[in-house]
């Protein structure tokens, strides 16, 4: 069985800058999860999606955050402008409902 | 709000030697479910280990066991005969058991674990 696929795995960009990064959830999996994990702190969500609709989101910085899930598969976030402290590895997960999540390898984006 | 707090920023062990790493969590509710996750420096994120809050027996998955504590709140991870391929950074998370709502883990900030040869 494939994992979660995240691309890219890494990306560097000058702050004020735009930015996007796509997730591939394990095949069936209602459920996909975006985290971001400052350097040396735990995952903290950003938004949870069941099949295309948004289940939370209220940590999600939505001014200059946003994600979608077309067709309840595959997701993009975005982030425009970047800021420094956007500077993180952001994390995909996905999910049969109300089982385990199961993560991605992450990108890592560093914001100068 | 719920937290989780992971108060040994480090540890280290010999190989084949156990280790114990510390969690203890804050919330107001009685149905929950409790996870120990392992981050190689690879970054993927893997299950280690799961605890539902109603079951009163420990889990256990082949070397690693937990101590869960309900009314102390508090959600140890053992780990036995360490061998070198269990050096990660070791998160404690926790996850609401009401459904229909937010499914989100809540990380504490992790515990890097050295195992020496």
């Amino acid at each position: 069985e494939a994992g979660v696929a995240q691309s890219p795995r890494y990306k560097i960009i000058e702050k004020r800058q735009s930015v996007a990064f796509w997730c591939n959830p394990i095949s069936g999996h209602a459920t996909l999860y975006w985290y971001q994990q400052i350097l040396g702190q735990g995952p903290k969500l950003l938004i949870q999606f069941q099949n295309n609709g948004v289940v939370d989101d209220s940590q999600l910085p939505k001014d200059r955050f946003s994600a979608e899930r077309l067709k309840g598969v595959d997701s993009t976030l975005k982030i425009q402008p970047a800021k420094l402290e956007d500077s993180a590895v952001y994390l995909c997960a996905s999910s049969p409902l109300f089982r385990e999540q199961f993560f991605g390898p992450g990108t890592r984006l560093t914001v100068l | 709000a719920q937290t989780v707090t992971q108060s040994q920023p480090e540890m280290s062990v010999q190989e084949a030697e156990t280790v114990t790493l510390s969690c203890t969590y804050d919330t107001s509710e009685s149905d929950y479910y409790l996870f120990w996750y392992k981050q190689p420096p690879s970054r993927q994120m893997i299950l280690v280990i799961r605890q539902e809050a109603y079951k009163q027996q420990n889990a256990t998955e082949n070397r690693f066991s937990v101590n869960f504590q309900k009314a102390a709140k508090s959600f140890s991870l053992k780990i036995s005969d360490s061998q070198l391929g269990d050096a990660a950074m070791y998160f404690c998370a926790y996850r609401s058991g009401s459904q229909g709502g937010s499914e989100k883990l809540v990380f504490g900030k992790g515990t890097k674990l050295t195992v020496n040869p």
